[in-house]
């Protein structure tokens, strides 16, 4: 079966620099890998989609890489900011509408 | 707004005793998910429905039920609700059957067993 692996330990960075999460994979390439970010007693929010003929995508202060040899993706956050301070959860999703997701890494942005 | 509402949003239910969490949405989408979070754990998915169509994950115990009655509601059936399934309970929605859809989630329901 598919597993998603992301770092447990938390990510402590100072504000300003540049945030980088990892999403590792195991078996079957998905067809699309999505970033939400989940904050404490709340539901996942949608971030960014990327395809797997797709190698980056971005959107504001947010960067997805998608490496299907290395059967991973990497999520940038530029010029953090505390408020950015959340767990980031990747989803991955092949048959139909199925998303599976990884455990989340909790990033800390210090002023 | 359109919206995924997730009632209540803590539920304390008695070891063994029946309980029912209920998921809307104003958002018109065909599928509707529910997944179980434990603390520091990846959502897990236990279900989805494509418009009437119910799809069970293979691991998902027999406790668990659902129901989706129309487009708008879902619901939740925990039939004997035993410690190991106090959780934060997610529904979810998306928009229609096929990829390149990302999943709108509700505030979750925080189950307790007592």
């Amino acid at each position: 079966s598919q597993k998603i692996e992301q770092n447990s330990e938390a990510l402590n960075i100072q504000e300003g620099k540049t945030a980088t999460l990892t999403c590792n994979y195991t078996n079957y390439s998905p067809a699309y890998l999505q970033w939400y970010r989940q904050d404490p007693g709340r539901g996942p929010v949608f971030l960014l989609l990327i395809r797997e003929n797709e190698k980056e995508k971005r959107k504001e202060r947010l960067k997805v890489t998608f490496d299907t040899t290395l059967k991973q993706s990497l999520f940038h956050i530029t010029a953090s900011q505390p408020a950015d301070s959340a767990t980031y959860l990747c989803a991955l999703q092949r048959n139909f509408n199925k998303f599976y997701f990884g455990s989340g890494t909790k990033l800390n942005v210090k002023p | 707004d359109a919206m995924v509402i997730q009632n209540p949003r803590y539920q304390v239910t008695q070891f063994g005793k029946p309980v029912t969490l209920s998921c809307s949405q104003t958002l018109n989408h065909n599928v509707m998910y529910w997944y179980q979070q434990k603390s520091s754990q990846a959502p897990k998915l236990l279900f989805h429905y494509y418009d009437k169509d119910f799809n069970n994950e293979a691991d998902t115990p027999d406790n668990f039920q659902s129901r989706r009655p129309n487009t708008s509601f879902c619901f939740l059936d925990i039939r004997s609700p035993g410690l190991g399934d106090a959780a934060m309970y997610l529904c979810a929605t998306s928009g229609r059957q096929g990829m390149n859809t990302e999943a709108f989630f509700g505030q979750g329901t925080r189950l307790t067993v007592v």
